[in-house]
């Protein structure tokens, strides 16, 4: 069982619905991500969050709505998506910069095992 | 500057035999190079990490080789296991990251170990 906590697991939903993905980790990580993969394709970056601060924004549609309600949990809403947002959504975490030089350091990214979205 | 290329696409393996997989980068900002492995219907998991200052680096049956004036790395993996098919990923990050980590990831390998 992996330590980042992701639901729901698998989402069926039409071009016209709103939905949300959740993300959530006890680790006391600082910094979370949302990843969108798609099959046999490496997770590609969508948001960064750092200490609860949209830091970046890899150019993701408005569709998709970022969330970081506290420092546990990540929200992804999801509005009037495509066909072509029916991937693997994929949260992770990791310790963020730390120290007054805002070093990040080695630190690893935690993956949740993600939620299975389809879009009809 | 910012990819991450990696071979073989699919790498087949018999069972006791040695798996390797290679990466190589551009950008000689990367300083962290971790390897995940995925399993059908999982998340990423970390397998193993570098940083350019050690040349190798050994978890059990998992070593990295790091060739730090070629820009490669590479996963070697003995004793391959029938357990061990999965996708595998090599990535690379930037040091001095202040607003999260922008990890650069491969393309994958797609390891199949046959009993």
């Amino acid at each position: 069982d992996t330590e980042v906590t992701q639901t729901p697991k698998h989402l069926v939903m039409g071009m016209t619905n709103k939905k949300s993905l959740k993300c959530e980790q006890h680790m006391g990580h600082r910094a979370m991500y949302w990843y969108k993969q798609k099959a046999k394709k490496p997770p590609e970056l969508m948001f960064v969050y750092s200490y609860e601060k949209l830091s970046i924004n890899e150019s993701v549609p408005s569709r998709f709505s970022p969330e970081c309600p506290n420092s546990s949990l990540l929200n992804l809403h999801l509005h009037a998506l495509q066909p072509e947002d029916s991937a693997l959504y994929l949260c992770a975490s990791s310790q963020g910069p730390a120290g007054p030089l805002l070093m990040l350091g080695n630190q690893p990214q935690h993956f949740g095992d993600g939620t299975r979205l389809s879009i009809l | 500057q910012q990819q991450v290329k990696q071979s073989p696409q699919s790498l087949i393996v018999q069972k006791g035999g040695i798996s390797i997989i290679n990466c190589a980068y551009e950008n000689t900002a990367f300083d962290y190079f971790p390897w995940y492995q995925q399993f059908p219907g999982k998340g990423p998991a970390l397998l193993i990490a570098i940083r350019p200052d050690v040349s190798e680096k050994k978890e059990g049956r998992f070593t990295i080789s790091f060739n730090k004036s070629a820009k490669q790395f590479s996963l070697h993996i003995m004793d391959s296991q029938p357990g061990d098919s999965a996708t595998y990923f090599c990535a690379a990050r930037p040091r001095r990251e202040t607003s999260g980590s922008r990890l650069t990831f491969g393309e994958g390998t797609q390891l199949t170990v046959n009993p």
